[in-house]
């Protein structure tokens, strides 16, 4: 079946600029996290949505990120005013049951380099 | 706060030889931890988790409450061995946090 999808693969944006990261999980999760995986780096937790919970928002770097999800489905990771130091890989994971340690399943995540 | 340790960035060894890849985990509740793997070209992926106390290709994970540590072993590498580890812990929250992770070469 279809994994997790993220769009776009690649992004070269110019500093100062917004920018809009897609993740489609796979159906029926209820779980999605967003990381980031700075060069040579390991993953850095950024948010985490869970059913219809407040999601955890408590590893985004800065007010300049936000991230969305419409019920179970589609989240957009939103970075405004893009600085040099987010680029970095965006990998997006969903979950079915993570109270039942249900595995990740990862994207294959968006390359973001801001210029 | 949660926080979990990996203290070596990369790791040879040669092909046949064991192998141990260190993690540490800092947490106050009950910890559960994961080991994810990352082959070259591949998604990151589940190898296994404490509470199943299983073996996944050969490597084996015992959870040491007394140490904090959670050390991933293998007693005879192979070559499709080599790719970047990640330790991981779960909180009571659900939220999985990663450690920096581990590059594996296992040279032939």
């Amino acid at each position: 079946g279809a994994g997790v999808s993220q769009s776009p693969s690649n992004k070269v944006t110019e500093k100062g600029k917004d920018v809009e990261l897609r993740c489609d999980p796979i159906s029926g999760h209820t779980a999605l996290y967003w990381y980031r995986q700075r060069l040579g780096q390991g993953l850095e937790f950024l948010i985490y949505f869970q059913g219809n919970s407040a999601p955890d928002k408590s590893g985004l770097p800065s007010d300049r990120f936000s991230a969305e999800r419409t019920g179970e489905s589609v989240s957009t990771l939103t970075i405004q005013r893009t600085q040099q130091e987010d680029s970095a890989v965006y990998l997006c994971a969903s979950s079915l049951w993570p109270e039942f340690n249900s595995p990740l399943h990862f994207g294959n995540g968006t390359r973001l380099t801001v210029t | 706060a949660q926080r979990v340790t990996q203290p070596e960035k990369l790791l040879s060894v040669f092909k046949g030889a064991p192998v141990e890849l260190k993690c540490n985990y800092s947490y106050s509740g009950s910890p559960e931890l994961f080991w994810y793997v990352q082959y070259s070209r591949q998604r990151l992926q589940l190898l296994l988790r404490h509470i199943s106390r299983e073996s996944i290709k050969g490597f084996t994970a015992d959870l040491n409450k007394g140490e904090t540590s959670f050390h991933l072993k293998k007693p005879f590498a192979q070559e499709e061995d080599s790719a970047m580890y990640y330790c991981a812990l779960k909180t009571g929250a659900n939220n999985l946090f990663f450690g920096t992770g581990t590059r594996l070469t296992v040279i032939p």
